[in-house]
């Protein structure tokens, strides 16, 4: 299975944009890059995802860099309700057995 | 539009017994997907349904098993309890099958299991 690697924390300010890097060097060309965070004691949420292209939506942006060798969660402005854990996940097809596959993640610190 | 609905939020139960928890999915999602996550392990697979068939199954004892019903309602069941079987279990549901790549799934707020 394809697997990502993410900064175990970041610490960021409030108001401040923030950038969550996420290396998959294993992608395949049919996986796509998701995005979901988890705050305390709640399930994780979705955030964003793509294949190829940047994306945006009202929560974050999503850079894919050309070879789609890694990836870069960013959140504009940093809020306190922000501070969770980040987690890339790959999921595409792969023998016909998928398996969602979740990391250890980036747990983000957001400081008033 | 309701989100993923699990009960119960807390429980617990005694090494030896079983546990059933409930899962609502999103009205007019199909999958339903189930996730163990501990502190050590993270976040863990368990199995997917769709239309009441088990798609795909994870790494786990035959103690572990689920249901959908017609209404995409699903069950998880754990039989014969052991203390590491602590955990968040959360659900998640999805239009169609969770697996294929452009799906979004949408996870529940979990079910807290201690086992005592």
């Amino acid at each position: 299975d394809a697997k990502t690697t993410q900064p175990n924390s970041m610490e960021s300010n409030e108001e401040e944009p923030v950038h969550l890097p996420c290396n998959h060097s294993t992608i395949s060309g049919t996986d796509y890059i998701h995005w979901y965070r988890q705050l305390p004691s709640q399930g994780p949420e979705y955030v964003i995802h793509g294949l190829t292209s940047n994306v945006n939506n009202r929560m974050a942006s999503l850079a894919i860099a050309e070879d789609r060798k890694s990836s870069t969660l960013i959140l504009h402005r940093a809020t306190l309700r922000d501070a969770a854990v980040y987690y890339c996940i790959l999921r595409g097809p792969q023998g016909g057995s998928e398996k969602l596959v979740f990391g250890k993640g980036t747990k983000l610190t957001v400081n008033p | 539009k309701a989100g993923v609905t699990q009960t119960p939020r807390y429980l617990i139960k005694t090494r030896g017994q079983q546990v059933t928890l409930s899962c609502s999915p999103i009205s007019g999602h199909r999958s339903v997907s189930w996730y163990q996550q501990t502190p050590g392990q993270g976040l863990q697979f368990l199995f997917e349904y769709f239309s009441e068939t088990q798609r795909n199954k994870g790494n786990f004892p035959g103690r572990f098993s689920g249901r959908q019903f017609s209404n995409s309602r699903s069950e998880m069941n754990v039989s014969t309890l052991e203390l590491g079987d602590s955990a968040l279990y959360l659900c998640a549901s999805s239009l169609e099958a969770a697996f294929f790549s452009g799906n979004t799934i949408y996870f529940g707020e979990g079910s807290w299991l201690t086992v005592v």
